[in-house]
């Protein structure tokens, strides 16, 4: 089974924090996406890389950049974090050539 | 640009009835189109995908959907629905053979059984 991992469930942060965020896939997935999920928005995507060291950006990428140095991890970090980025944040992976994504169990961060 | 409109916030069905999630979608091209599932303090989980072949796709738990390019919809649905089918469901797709890889998703429909 494919197996996605986040590293926090619960997070709770001040406004100005930096803030890292990290999803780990163990099944070799080339693709790994974050998005966020606000009621009554679904999910969005923020940023979402095909290979080592390659990302670009999703829909609502202001306020964060990704990481990935290394195939199976994939972080999202917030610069500086403030109120309207608490959300659920889940992080996905997919095969190159596949279209089905695994999720992560999702990180509930609360920025205070 | 493509998207996904899940019309419903809620459905209410009893337990032993058929339930219906509805599902509309937009894009420039053919639709690769999925069902995913959320249980409080979840991920999603994977129910069902539509790439090509029968209109009618068949999932986990007893799930399937109806893909209909006239109408541009892919409704859930469940012969029989269980109380332990209450959780958040969530269209999403994406356009076969370009654009990003990313999926575009609805924003959610509750469904609650109730016993």
């Amino acid at each position: 089974d494919v197996k996605v991992t986040q590293s926090s469930r619960y997070l709770v942060k001040r406004t100005g924090e930096k803030v890292f965020l990290e999803c780990v896939q163990d099944m070799d997935h080339e693709n790994m996406f974050w998005y966020r999920q606000d009621p009554g928005l679904g999910l969005r995507l923020i940023y979402f890389s095909y290979d080592v060291k390659m990302k670009e950006k999703g829909d609502i990428p202001e306020g964060y950049s990704v990481s990935r140095e290394k195939k199976e991890r994939f972080s999202l970090i917030l610069e500086s974090a403030s109120t309207n980025q608490t959300s659920m944040y889940l992080c996905a992976s997919s095969f190159q050539d596949q279209e089905t994504q695994y999720f992560g169990p999702g990180t509930r961060l609360l920025v205070l | 640009a493509q998207s996904v409109a899940q019309p419903e916030d809620q459905v209410n069905v009893a337990e032993g009835n058929p339930l219906t999630v509805k599902c509309t979608y937009s894009v420039s091209g053919n639709p690769y189109l999925f069902w995913y599932v959320q249980y409080p303090n979840r991920g999603l989980q994977f129910l069902l995908k539509y790439i090509t072949g029968d209109n009618l796709v068949k999932g986990s738990y007893g799930f399937e959907a109806e893909f209909n390019k006239s109408q541009t919809s892919f409704h859930l649905k469940k012969p029989s629905a269980l109380v332990s089918d209450s959780a958040l469901y969530f269209c999403a797709v994406r356009v076969l053979g370009r654009g990003r890889r990313a999926l575009t998703f609805g924003s959610g429909t509750r469904l609650q059984v109730q016993p």
